[in-house]
């Protein structure tokens, strides 16, 4: 199992600009989950997703949108990038609602 | 509302010394919480449910309801525990939503 694989790692924006933080699991995980951390803060959920079809928004979702139209996928839109989305961008998923969430490795995001 | 608070942004112990990482939380209901651990570049990963009361890497946490604490602690840390240390919180019913605390960084000193 590859566990939740998140790309890019890296990605550098200019203000304006979109671009889809991609997110996939293999582990037939119902529920995944977007977050940003930023220093201070912890982790912000921005968007979630109880099952393919089914998503809703989290604390910070202004900004961002989401799809899930198969169990493994979960992309992140950024529809038009400004340097408060300056971030670390975590992708994670569950199996059930107690278990706990696995996570992916991360995209560092800058926004010029 | 639900809140995670970790009042420690920095805990600096030596080796060997006892470890205390504090949460408290605030939440109308019967609660779900978790320990997360981050290693410097590294991606989160799960280090204790408060439901299957383990112990992970010799840490311990207890969930107590009167205080609404869910301290994580370790008698004996060792250098490679340094990390960042997230406490968070299940919302119930509901998407399986965590809340997050902002973190406190462990450094173990030999």
């Amino acid at each position: 199992n590859a566990g939740v694989t998140q790309t890019p790692k890296f990605q550098v924006l200019k203000t304006g600009q979109s671009m889809t933080l991609q997110c996939a699991q293999d582990m037939n995980h119902e529920y995944m989950s977007w977050y940003r951390q930023d220093p201070g803060m912890g982790l912000r959920l921005i968007h979630y997703s109880v099952g393919a079809g089914i998503t809703d928004q989290g604390e910070v979702p202004n900004g961002y949108n989401v799809s899930r139209s198969t169990t493994e996928d979960f992309p992140l839109r950024l529809l038009s990038a400004a340097p408060s989305q300056t971030s670390v961008y975590f992708c994670a998923s569950s199996p059930t609602a107690n278990y706990g969430y696995t996570f992916g490795s991360g995209t560092r995001l800058t926004v010029v | 509302a639900q809140r995670v608070t970790q009042p420690e942004k920095l805990l600096s112990v030596f080796k060997g010394a006892p470890v205390e990482l504090k949460c408290n939380y605030s939440y109308s209901g019967s609660p779900e919480l978790f320990w997360y651990v981050q290693y410097s570049r590294q991606r989160l990963q799960l280090l204790l449910r408060h439901i299957s009361r383990e112990s992970i890497k010799g840490f311990t946490a207890d969930l107590n309801k009167g205080e609404t604490s869910f301290h994580l602690k370790k008698p004996f840390a060792q250098e490679e525990d340094s990390a960042m240390y997230y406490c968070a919180l299940n919302h119930r019913g509901g998407g399986n939503k965590l809340t997050f605390g902002t973190g406190t960084q462990l450094k173990v000193e030999l």
